[in-house]
């Protein structure tokens, strides 16, 4: 089985300053993990995926996560931040073997103030 | 690729109704999924799809939701009777027959019931 915890359901911060968002999985066997983000009255976009290749994934608009199995981790990060990334950001994961549903966790809203 | 289709966008309807949501997945994505999305209780998976065959409706709230896939492309979500609770942002996914891409979302109906 496997599951995501999103630490923080709402982050704030200054616009060009660094983002980070926490993702930790739990997964019995080797995952994919996923960032998506949603815009207001959208739905989820891919921003980014880990699939057993590079551990640090490049997505777009800038962001990039890294895959760390010792601390279980796959945190989303951006250098500099704009007002344009305010959005709800959502981790997933999945098996790698077979058919497997992505399990979601519950997202982490993304402010940025002038 | 004109992404996966979802209609209507909006729906507005009195409790007791019938409503039907629709989907179109992407050609050649074999798994269809419906989410459900509110603000007290986030994503959540109603039921998903493998090769047209119903995998896990387990998150179907209650017996007044069913949905069918009569074909590899159209899915329906049916809600009767509706309720006032029934009010969310219902989304359609897709993903293709390995997991490496995740899923790609449609841009959800927006279900008010009154």
């Amino acid at each position: 089985a496997q599951s995501v915890t999103q630490l923080g359901s709402h982050v704030s911060v200054s616009e060009g300053a660094l983002v980070l968002l926490r993702c930790n999985y739990s997964s019995s066997v080797p995952p994919y993990l996923f960032w998506y983000v949603q815009y207001p009255n959208q739905g989820l976009q891919l921003l980014l995926k880990y699939t057993s290749a590079a551990t640090l994934v490049k997505g777009i608009n800038g962001f990039e996560a890294e895959f760390k199995k010792s601390e279980t981790s796959f945190h989303l990060t951006k250098p500099s931040a704009h007002m344009s990334d305010a959005a709800e950001y959502f981790c997933a994961v999945s098996g790698q073997r077979g058919f497997q549903k992505l399990v979601f966790g519950t997202g982490t809203r993304l402010l940025v103030s002038p | 690729d004109a992404g996966v289709i979802q209609s209507p966008r909006h729906e507005v309807t009195e409790m007791g109704q019938e409503v039907t949501l629709r989907c179109k997945p992407i050609s050649g994505h074999n798994s269809l999924f419906w989410y459900r999305q509110t603000m007290m209780r986030g994503l959540e998976l109603l039921i998903y799809f493998n090769n047209n065959v119903p995998i896990d409706d387990s998150g179907m709230p209650e017996d007044r939701f069913s949905a069918k896939m009569p074909n590899a492309s159209f899915s329906t979500l049916k809600i009767q009777p509706s309720e006032p609770r029934d009010s969310a942002v219902y989304f359609c996914a897709s993903s293709p027959p390995q997991g490496l891409k995740g899923y790609t979302f449609g841009s959800g109906t927006r279900l008010t019931v009154v």
